[in-house]
């Protein structure tokens, strides 16, 4: 099946600081989603994002379907910026069945 | 209610006996999925309902999971005979239609002792 690769597993910034998480997926996808997992365990969707580039706020994200990633920016970050951030793939060839990598765990300090 | 509905938030259960957990997915959201997140990984998928009908339940992970959503809204995962493998965060999911964003619950955390 197809792999779903997230890096870095963990990061630590000072807040105010800029990052990037990438997301590798080995095979085509028809989707790909963004999400933010709160340290009380809510999943909030960030992003619905196949190909291109879409900007919400201090976050955007790119996604190139044709070299299999996607990138999160994550810009002047604050402290509820932290928790963990899951890219989920929809294989291609299939619908509903969004296979989810391992996350970057992100801790933003004061 | 505006956001996906999970009941109950926890659930702790002695090894062997049945369990019932229900989500109330978003209003008019014909898609629904069930995943299960152990501590420190990624959800994993479970099954997605489109309307009434099992899509996809690839993700079950044996014949002691159901899950039903009979008139296309309110659905329930079933597990039988449970096991401590099995404790877990279930969460659900719904979302428009097919392969439109996904919107989560707050998720079933299940205890089995």
């Amino acid at each position: 099946g197809i792999q779903v690769e997230q890096s870095p597993p963990d990061l630590i910034l000072q807040e105010g600081a800029n990052s990037t998480l990438r997301c590798n997926f080995s095979d085509s996808v028809n989707n790909l989603q963004w999400f933010h997992q709160n340290p009380w365990g809510q999943l909030i969707n960030l992003f619905y994002i196949p190909s291109g580039t879409k900007q919400n706020g201090r976050l955007s994200a790119t996604t190139v379907a044709t070299e299999r990633y996607s990138l999160l920016y994550i810009s002047s970050s604050q402290t509820t910026d932290s928790g963990v951030y899951f890219c989920a793939v929809e294989p291609g060839g299939s619908q509903g069945n969004l296979i989810f990598g391992k996350g970057t765990k992100l801790s933003v300090k004061p | 209610g505006a956001g996906v509905s999970q009941t109950p938030s926890n659930k702790v259960t002695e090894k062997g006996k049945y369990v019932e957990l229900r989500c109330d997915p978003i209003s008019g959201h014909t898609a629904l999925y069930w995943y299960r997140q152990s501590l420190g990984q990624g959800p994993e998928f479970l099954i997605y309902f489109q309307g009434t009908g099992a899509a996809d339940d690839s993700g079950l992970p044996n014949d002691r999971f159901f899950a039903v959503r009979p008139e296309g809204s309110v659905s329930t995962l079933k597990i039988q005979r449970t096991e401590r493998g099995d404790s877990a965060v279930y969460l659900c999911a719904s979302s428009l239609f097919g392969s439109s964003p996904l919107h989560f619950g707050n998720g079933t955390r299940l205890t089995v002792t």
